[in-house]
């Protein structure tokens, strides 16, 4: 069956440290992957989408990496702030043009 | 950007009884909203897919007909949950594409919180 997992759940680093998350998925040939940010009580919000014919993209002091030989996908937070701690969420069609199916998260936590 | 709005953010109620959540596209026509539901610490569980002007397409393991989901127009997708038991106190989000965009990205609503007393 299909699977999306984020192998950590927990990741605590220093202020201006990158964070990298990473989202390994099975059973699954998507066309691109996505990553949310959401935060308590909140619904995620949308951050990044990567295509299969992309190897890397990058919006501000983001940068996601996609490699559909390893079925892995890593997530970038350069220059991290404590502003920047929420959950981050990787995401994949459930069929193309489908709903969505989010792994379980990994929450970040940046200490000033 | 579009937005997506979830009425009511926070719902008290007895057991047996029914609760509606409101979901609305504001500044799009949404053919097609998506119902999560979320339990503390774990991640979004995907529902159904609710389609305007007919039934609603649900996942395995959701009971039709305790979760009644009605999309009654393009903006609107309603979610009841009928008979509620304290088993069904979780956190439930509605989402949705823009419209003319079958992939991609979707946009969320801040969600509704459940508890069943």
């Amino acid at each position: 069956s299909q699977k999306i997992e984020q192998n950590s759940e927990a990741l605590n680093i220093q202020e201006g440290k990158t964070a990298t998350l990473t989202c390994n998925y099975t059973n699954y040939s998507p066309a691109y992957l996505q990553w949310y940010r959401q935060d308590p009580g909140r619904g995620p919000v949308f951050l990044l989408l990567i295509r299969e014919n992309e190897k890397e993209k990058r919006k501000e002091r983001l940068k996601v990496t996609f490699d559909t030989t390893l079925k892995q996908s890593l997530f970038h937070i350069t220059a991290s702030q404590p502003a920047d701690s929420a959950t981050y969420l990787c995401a994949l069609d459930k069929q193309a043009g489908t709903a969505l199916i989010f792994g379980k998260g990994t929450t970040l936590s940046v200490s000033s | 950007g579009a937005v997506v709005s979830q009425h009511p953010s926070r719902v008290i109620c007895k057991s047996g009884t029914s609760v509606k959540i409101e979901c609305r596209s504001l500044d799009f026509q949404a053919t097609t909203m998506f119902w999560y539901r979320q339990f503390p610490k774990k991640s979004l569980m995907l529902m159904a897919t609710s389609n305007e002007g007919s039934k609603a397409t649900y996942e395995q393991g959701v009971e039709k007909d305790k979760f009644l989901i009605n999309h009654a127009s393009l903006t609107l997708s309603t979610l009841t949950v009928t008979s509620a038991h304290p088993e069904d106190s979780s956190f439930y989000i509605c989402s949705a594409r823009a419209e003319g965009q079958s992939t991609g990205e979707l946009f969320f609503g801040e969600g509704s919180r459940l508890t069943v007393l």
